[in-house]
């Protein structure tokens, strides 16, 4: 296994497009995470799925944000009407127990 | 969540020990202490974690006050490769909310020098 997947690296909206972003957990983690990071911040948590349910959304993710783990495995982060206040970078992670595994990212810039 | 305080920065030479602190002295009974770094383009990784007692692996040691209001992350031999953001974290595992979401702060950026 090599590690959470993130796809794509790199993503160039234009502002008003919907974007849609996949994680690949490590096989056989339970718990998914997603976190959006702006430069100079730390990441901060969006929303948690533990198996198929998502059990945690913070109050950051409006309207615009879904995200989905169908049958507990990959999950999809979907940004309708995208803003340029959207461009960060969004990073999933994965864990069965203690430590968090994270994925490198998926970039966006809204033009 | 309860809140952790770190220093915006610090700088090592390399080879030297580095001790990274943290203050938390709003800590509840029920929160471990966690520690991550995330370097230059990449997403944060895992370092170390503890409840009340010390804590050694491979990458780093931890070091817990006696009264849990403080830490402190220790790099016994800093390399080039250590120069990351550090990010000290406070997890409840009370109740169902066991290894639930990870709340960071902005960290201490560790520069090392040759």
């Amino acid at each position: 296994d090599t590690g959470v997947s993130q796809d794509p690296r790199h993503k160039i909206t234009k502002r008003g497009q919907n974007v849609t972003f996949r994680c690949d957990p490590i096989s056989e983690h339970n718990r998914l995470y997603w976190y959006r990071q702006t430069l100079g911040q730390g990441p901060e948590f969006l929303t948690y799925f533990q198996n198929e349910a998502q059990l945690e959304k913070s109050r950051l993710l409006s309207d615009r944000f879904s995200a989905e783990r169908p049958k507990g495995s990959f999950s999809t982060l979907e940004i309708q009407r995208t803003e340029q206040g959207d461009s960060a970078m969004y990073l999933c992670a994965s864990s069965f127990g203690v430590e968090a595994f994270f994925g490198q990212g998926t970039r966006l810039t809204v033009v | 969540d309860a809140k952790t305080t770190q220093p915006n920065s610090m700088e090592s030479n390399e080879e030297e020990p580095v001790h990274l602190p943290c203050n938390h002295s709003t800590i509840s009974g029920t929160d471990y202490i966690h520690w991550y770094r995330q370097l230059p383009s990449q997403g944060p990784e895992y370092v170390i974690h503890g409840l009340t007692s010390n804590v050694n692996n491979r990458m780093a040691s931890l070091a817990i006050a006696e009264d849990r209001k403080s830490s402190t992350l220790i790099l016994h031999r800093a390399t080039l490769r250590d120069a990351a953001v550090y990010y000290c974290i406070l997890r409840d595992v009370a109740g169902g909310t066991s290894y639930g979401k990870l709340t960071f702060g902005q960290g201490t950026i560790l520069t090392v020098h040759p």
